[in-house]
């Protein structure tokens, strides 16, 4: 998604803390999502953020939002083998609709 | 399984052949979005419902593609006269609206057009 960025991949160990990064082009943007795909399965909404806020933290999942510039990351503590996926970031856009816009998708590889 | 279920999961099409999926959303969402995905891409946006009526279509989208939710509950995606180019993942999602727009996705249809 041209509105959504993010880098392609991200490589860690197992055990350590994996970081995903993504920035987004609509201030207007009400919530902004992570979402996760596993290979031949559809998305699973990870976690999201209100936009007034500047963190959110659910269980090892950290989000942090800076609103000023438009910057969006997942904080994975502890990443384990099986959190191996794509990682997608998401706005929802209420301008000319109402939809949510993809970013291209963040390759979390986890080594053991 | 009350989550979203697409069919079919694979179709196998000759170019200029007609198609149809269909999305069986969550009963309680009204709403319901149609999203294309390719290789190496996240999710693109195609075509989104609220109940039956047909909110916004993509301007990408062209006229061989026609989606449907006549009673606000399934949908279909109609693509006619299929390209080469129209080989992706068709995924479906619903959310309820008002609210976080928590988009719940479906498995996909994965087409491949010869």
């Amino acid at each position: 998604g041209e509105d959504v960025e993010q880098s392609l991949f991200l490589s860690v160990r197992e055990g350590d803390s994996s970081v995903i990064n993504c920035t987004y082009t609509d201030s207007s943007s009400t919530y902004l999502y992570w979402y996760k795909q596993e290979p031949g399965a559809g998305l699973q909404l990870l976690t999201y953020i209100f936009s007034n806020m500047d963190m959110k933290q659910d269980q090892r999942l950290t989000v942090l939002l800076n609103k000023k510039d438009k910057h969006l990351s997942l904080r994975i503590a502890d990443t384990q083998t099986g959190d191996s996926a794509i990682y997608f970031c998401a706005e929802s856009k209420r301008t000319g609709g109402f939809k949510t816009i993809f970013g291209a998708g963040t390759r979390l590889f986890v080594k053991a | 399984d009350t989550g979203v279920s697409q069919d079919p999961r694979h179709k196998i099409t000759k170019r200029g052949q007609n198609v149809t999926f269909r999305c069986d959303p969550i009963s309680e969402h009204n709403r319901l979005y149609w999203y294309r995905q390719t290789l190496g891409q996240g999710p693109e946006f195609l075509t989104y419902f609220q109940n039956e009526a047909q909110l916004e279509k993509s301007r990408l989208l062209s006229d061989r593609f026609s989606a449907e939710r006549p009673k606000g509950s399934f949908s279909t995606l109609e693509i006619q006269r299929t390209e080469q180019g129209d080989s992706a993942m068709y995924l479906c999602a619903s959310s309820l609206s008002p609210g976080e727009e928590k988009l719940f996705f479906g498995s996909g249809t994965q087409l491949s057009v010869l």
